[in-house]
């Protein structure tokens, strides 16, 4: 089976800084990928996801992601955070035809004033 | 309204019993999953369905039970041999995906939370 792995669980970073989560997989074949959001108190909501073509994707909120396929990585990034992204983001990786849909263990980002 | 719904929101039960979570879709999904989430662990997979009256395991299927007898519907059961059954449990649908429709993004419920005393 595959797995997905994120490093650096807790992420305590300032205003305006910016942020990248890391993100690689295990898993030879073709594969969909995500980048979820759960919000403190909120259930769980998809930032963005890549199926095909440009490996950059675009994300609500400002965030991006880049499929590097050589690396098995996606990793996210944002320019410049905010208090308001503050929440847990998770990766999730759906082999091609198989369903499978894994996760990985989440990063905690918390975002000070 | 289009989406996943699972009952109850919070659900007690005693040690030992079998507790069975509800989860419905009206999403025309085929594809349907079970996670377990816990402080620390991710989304960890316990049951998955791509099609009616066909499921697989996942990573962390002992101790629990699924059945798919209709599209719209996939309950889990929790059963006694389940050694720690209190957790957060979500369920998600997606589109199986394949051909022209690549998108298996997938939706999720506003979870179940078991505790067992």
């Amino acid at each position: 089976a595959q797995s997905v792995s994120q490093h650096n669980h807790h992420v305590i970073l300032s205003e305006a800084a910016s942020l990248e989560l890391g993100c690689n997989y295990s898993y030879g074949g073709t594969v969909n990928l995500f980048w979820y959001v759960q919000y403190p108190g909120q259930h769980l909501q998809l930032l963005l996801k890549y199926f095909s073509g440009d490996p950059l994707v675009k994300g609500i909120k400002g965030f991006e992601a880049e499929f590097i396929k050589s690396k098995f990585s996606f990793n996210l990034r944002k320019p410049s955070v905010q208090w308001s992204d503050t929440a847990e983001y998770f990766c999730a990786v759906n082999p091609y035809g198989n369903n499978r849909l894994a996760f990985g263990k989440g990063n905690q980002v918390v975002v000070i004033p | 309204d289009g989406g996943i719904t699972q009952s109850p929101k919070y659900l007690f039960r005693k040690e030992g019993q079998n507790v069975t979570l509800s989860c419905e879709q009206n999403l025309n999904h085929d594809a349907m999953y079970w996670y377990r989430q816990d402080p620390g662990q991710g989304l960890r997979l316990i049951y998955y369905s791509q099609i009616v009256n066909d499921f697989q395991k996942g990573d962390i299927a002992e101790g629990y039970s699924v059945s798919r007898e209709k599209k719209e519907s996939f309950p889990l059961t929790v059963t006694s041999a389940q050694k720690n059954p209190t957790a957060f449990y979500l369920c998600a649908s997606s589109s199986k995906g394949g051909g022209n429709h690549p998108n298996t993004e997938a939706f999720f419920g506003q979870g179940t939370r078991l505790t067992v005393v």
